[in-house]
């Protein structure tokens, strides 16, 4: 069974710092690449960022290029997000996030779904 | 940047129809994909590469893309069927993003 374990969320200031973890479990891990999603509460979802099954492709949402740091560890079995310089736009539930993964080389359909971690950016 | 648009809202009686819209510049050049979400959920996919579906979806969700505007036909429309559903492409342009449209609520009558 896929299973995809984030965590790392909590209340952090505005400007401050979090690294949110993914643990993932069920399927060969260094053949998916993988996202992560988050949803403002009571609002839409929004794609932060992508890496590939090897690192070697990663992309950003424009809203956190510069800030933001995907990365993945596929010998651990896992992805992070390092959060820099945290707004208070980036609360939000943080989904890691599988992606479906046909070797294309770009984002596929996300066929598998953490259950979130929630970051609160709050003085 | 690319923007996917749909409606905020879709209201269906049991065992009706429900059609929720995509509409994006040239939409239908792109491969587009459906989610589901129920409240304190995470997202669940329900078509895939336009009109594909994963296993244990029920044959009543489909979907299609044409032109500007891509959707996902829900059939014989149950209670368990309210949710948001959100529609989601990968822009290739210059911007390379994946994009959601803003959600429809549907609302089982």
């Amino acid at each position: 069974e896929v299973q995809l374990v984030e965590s790392g969320g909590g209340l952090v200031q505005p400007g401050g710092s979090l690294r949110l973890s993914c643990a993932a479990s069920g399927f060969t891990f260094s053949s998916y690449s993988m996202n992560w999603v988050r949803q403002a509460p009571g609002k839409g979802l929004e794609w932060v960022s992508y890496i590939s099954s090897s690192s070697s492709t990663i992309y950003y949402a424009d809203s956190v290029k510069g800030r933001f740091t995907i990365s993945r560890d596929n010998a651990k079995n896992s992805l992070y997000l390092q959060m820099n310089s945290l707004r208070d736009e980036d609360t939000a539930v943080y989904y890691c996030a599988r992606d479906v993964d046909y070797g294309s080389g770009t984002p596929d359909a996300v066929d598998y779904w953490g259950q979130g971690t929630l970051v609160t950016v709050s003085s | 940047s690319y923007v996917l648009t749909q409606p905020p809202s879709v209201s269906v009686a049991p065992g009706q129809t429900a059609r929720i819209t995509c509409g994006g510049n040239n939409i239908g050049s792109k491969s587009v994909h459906w989610y589901q979400q129920k409240p304190g959920q995470a997202p669940v996919l329900v078509v895939y590469d336009d009109s594909d579906r994963p296993s244990g979806i029920p044959e009543r969700f489909s979907g299609s893309n044409s032109g500007n505007t891509a959707t996902l036909t829900i059939s014989r429309v149950e209670a368990g069927d309210e949710a948001d559903y959100y529609c989601q492409v990968w822009d290739s342009s210059s911007d390379h993003h994946v994009v959601f449209g803003g959600g429809t609520k549907l609302t089982v009558l």
